[in-house]
């Protein structure tokens, strides 16, 4: 089953408004990888962190990998309505294991 | 575009049937990972195969098995189908580097049974 909490599991903002969610485990994660699912399709990832404290940007996207290797937060800056959709983070303990994923924070930007 | 293919994209059929998932992971990804996605659900792990060769299991249930070929490609199979069996079934392939996985899904099959 899933053992990672994300929050909050949904959000509804304005446009133009910050956006930041978030990822814990009770156990310890080597890898974290965020990824944004519109319906039907599949997930595509976003962001990959690797090593503990690291914080990756990709674009207006912004995620950290927790020093305690238990979590992890992303956030959106300057919303645009394209990112709406569902962003689940994932966690993998050791290369080449399985993902475990989070509940998924749905996302609603009003134009 | 991912690099993970998926076929078919979308499936109807009946209960108690069969049905074979194809997927092909992207060019020199030895890992296959299946996860299968339920209506506003996340993603649950159903199995990993490397190279050929099962890796882990996780709730996949007796009636579903799966495969890697020596060309890389994975098959899912369900079958004596049940409509809870509905849902999206997601590949993923995964690609190690020096520092770490990368793992890109497919676009998923759908299938519904009624």
């Amino acid at each position: 089953g899933q053992q990672l909490n994300q929050s909050p599991q949904s959000m509804f903002i304005q446009e133009g408004e910050d956006v930041s969610m978030n990822c814990t485990s009770s156990s310890i994660f080597n890898t974290w990888l965020w990824y944004k699912q519109d319906p039907g399709e599949g997930p595509v990832l976003l962001i990959a962190l690797y090593k503990a404290g690291e914080l990756t940007s990709n674009g207006r996207l912004t995620a950290q990998f927790g020093i305690t290797r238990k979590d992890s937060f992303l956030n959106i800056s300057a919303s645009i309505p394209s990112d709406v959709g569902i962003y689940f983070c994932a966690g993998q303990r050791t290369s080449g294991s399985r993902l475990t994923f989070g509940e998924g924070t749905q996302l609603t930007v009003n134009p | 575009d991912s690099g993970v293919t998926q076929t078919p994209k979308h499936l109807i059929t009946a209960t108690g049937q069969r049905v074979t998932l194809r997927c092909s992971p992207r060019s020199g990804d030895l890992s296959v990972y299946w996860y299968q996605q339920s209506l506003d659900q996340g993603l649950q792990f159903l199995i990993q195969y490397y190279n050929g060769e099962e890796r882990a299991k996780g709730n996949i249930l007796e009636r579903f098995s799966a495969q890697q070929f020596p060309d890389l490609h994975s098959e899912l199979n369900l079958s004596s189908l049940e409509l809870g069996d509905s849902a999206l079934y997601f590949c993923a392939s995964s690609v190690a580097r020096s520092t770490g996985n990368t793992i890109y899904f497919g676009e998923g099959s759908w299938l519904t049974v009624v």
